[in-house]
C-alpha cells in the first residue's frame, strides 16, 4: 500500500523560530491534508491543499502534487503550536492515510 | 457552527459492558468514518460509510459494530469491549471524499 513519510519525527524549536515540516508519499494521492493534533488529543484541521500554496496567518502550506510531497511552513513559532502535526492523503479511490507526524516543542 | 461531535469524550469502563459512542455531524456529509490511534501504530480506519445504510469494514473492524440510519449520526458499538480496545477514537465526516473534518475525539479505557 501507499507509504507516507513525515520528517522530522520530533522538533524541538525556541519560541520564534521558523520551521518546515515534510511528508512525501509514495504514490499519488489526492485531497492532501495537515492537522495538528494538539496536547488534549484534538486533530485541528489545518490545511486542504490538494496542490499549490495555501496561507493562514503564520503556517504556510505548499503541496507539489506531480512530485508527491508538500511542505508545511510554521513561522515565529509560540508555544501553542506544540503537538502532532499530521499529513493525510487519499490514494486513488481509497481511504484516508496518515503520516506518522511530527511532535513539535516550541519552548518559551 | 459546523462541526462534529461525539459523545461521551471520557469513558472509563469494564470487560464485556456494551457501550455506544455517538457521532454526529451538521454539515450534511455523506461519509463518515471511525479511527482509532493508538502509541506507535498513528490512526487507523475502523469502519466508514458512504452513505446512509452503506458501510463498510476499514483496516481494524474486529469487536466493533457500526449502522447509519440517519445521515448525520454514525455511533460506534462495542458489544464486549476488551482491553486491548483501550484507545482514542476520533469520528470524522466529508463530502465526496474530498476534505475530512474531526470529531473531538473520545478516550476509552476498558478494564
Amino acid at each position: 500500500g501507499i507509504q507516507v513519510e513525515q520528517s522530522p519525527p520530533d522538533l524541538i524549536l525556541q519560541e520564534g523560530a521558523n520551521s518546515t515540516l515534510r511528508c512525501n508519499f509514495s504514490d499519488s494521492v489526492n485531497n492532501l491534508q495537515w492537522f495538528h493534533q494538539n496536547p488534549w488529543g484534538q486533530l485541528i484541521n489545518l490545511f486542504y491543499i490538494p496542490s499549490g500554496t495555501k496561507q493562514n496567518g503564520r503556517l504556510s502550506a505548499t503541496t507539489v502534487a506531480t512530485e508527491r510531497y508538500s511542505l508545511l511552513y510554521i513561522s515565529s513559532s509560540q508555544t501553542t503550536d506544540s503537538g502532532v502535526y499530521f499529513c493525510a492523503g487519499t490514494p486513488a479511490g481509497g481511504k484516508l492515510i496518515f503520516g506518522q507526524g511530527t511532535e513539535l516543542s516550541v519552548k518559551p | 457552527e459546523a462541526q462534529v461531535t461525539q459523545n461521551p469524550r471520557y469513558l472509563i469502563t469494564v470487560t464485556g459492558k456494551k457501550l455506544t459512542v455517538t457521532c454526529s455531524q451538521n454539515m450534511n456529509h455523506e461519509y463518515m468514518s471511525w479511527y482509532r490511534q493508538d502509541p506507535g501504530l498513528g490512526l487507523r480506519q475502523i469502519y466508514y460509510s458512504m452513505n446512509v445504510e452503506v458501510t463498510d469494514k476499514g483496516d481494524v473492524p474486529e469487536g466493533y459494530k457500526v449502522s447509519r440510519k440517519e445521515k448525520r449520526n454514525f455511533p460506534l458499538i462495542l458489544e464486549s469491549p476488551s482491553p486491548n480496545q483501550t484507545s482514542l477514537y476520533f469520528c470524522a465526516s466529508s463530502s465526496s471524499l474530498t476534505e475530512q473534518y474531526f470529531g473531538p475525539g473520545t478516550r476509552l479505557t476498558v478494564t
